[in-house]
């Protein structure tokens, strides 16, 4: 089955870190980029990072740069989000998706962690 | 910087009546880049509408888009019950790997 299932959310301390995780199955990771994407509680979807199909770029949200690491581990088909310095802002659902390029969308995506910021 | 403004943002209709979701790019994009998705309540979401126009695998042939411009629609023929939920568009942002939603739609049961 094509899927992506997200673990590592939680609840965490003001200036603290997690790392998020992403395994795929079902699909040739190696052939995309993948992303991750967050939505505050009754808020929009708001894409966070993305990294290329072979690990060789990423790239950022502004609000993230410095604080977040996208990375990918392709023997383990997983994809991984490091959230150091957290901030009640980034208090979130953090969904992992696959980027199309062919199609230009986010054709496949998790079910998404929850990560909780609190002082 | 292209920002993405959808209107409205929220519409309420009954089952069977046609919904119109605009979408509107703060300077001139490439159709290609355009993609809708549907977000209900608790659960990812799903592509719908890639390139503006055309229909991800799976979906219904209620849901079309159509774009003019830096204006982009979103068109569900006839609502069934399982189309009330959240509409977002996307699309790249201030360069072509850094991406963009919408604040989206919500489409209610009235």
């Amino acid at each position: 089955e094509v899927q992506l299932v997200e673990s590592g959310g939680g609840l965490v301390q003001t200036g603290g870190s997690q790392r998020l995780s992403c395994a795929a199955s079902g699909f040739t990771f190696t052939n995309y980029w993948m992303s991750w994407v967050r939505q505050a509680p009754g808020k929009g979807l708001e894409w966070v990072a993305n990294i290329k199909h072979d690990g060789s770029g990423s790239y950022y949200v502004d609000s993230v740069k410095g604080r977040f690491t996208i990375s990918r581990d392709d023997a383990k088909n997983s994809l991984y989000l490091q959230v150091n310095s957290l901030r009640a802002e980034d208090t979130a659902v953090y969904y992992c998706a696959r980027y199309q390029w062919s199609v230009g969308a986010f054709d496949l995506w998790g079910q998404g962690t929850m990560v909780t910021v609190s002082s | 910087e292209i920002v993405l403004t959808q209107f409205p943002g929220t519409l309420s209709l009954s089952p069977g009546e046609r919904a119109t979701l605009s979408c509107r790019a703060s300077q001139s994009v490439i159709s290609s880049y355009l993609a809708w998705y549907q977000q209900k309540p608790g659960q990812a979401p799903r592509l719908l509408i890639y390139g503006a126009s055309s229909r991800a695998t799976g979906i219904p042939d209620r849901f079309s888009g159509s774009a003019s411009g830096t204006d982009f629609t979103l068109t569900i023929s006839r609502l069934e019950p399982e189309d009330f939920a959240v509409y977002y568009c996307q699309h790249y942002g201030s360069s072509p790997w850094e991406f963009t939603f919408g604040p989206g739609t919500k489409l209610d049961i009235k």
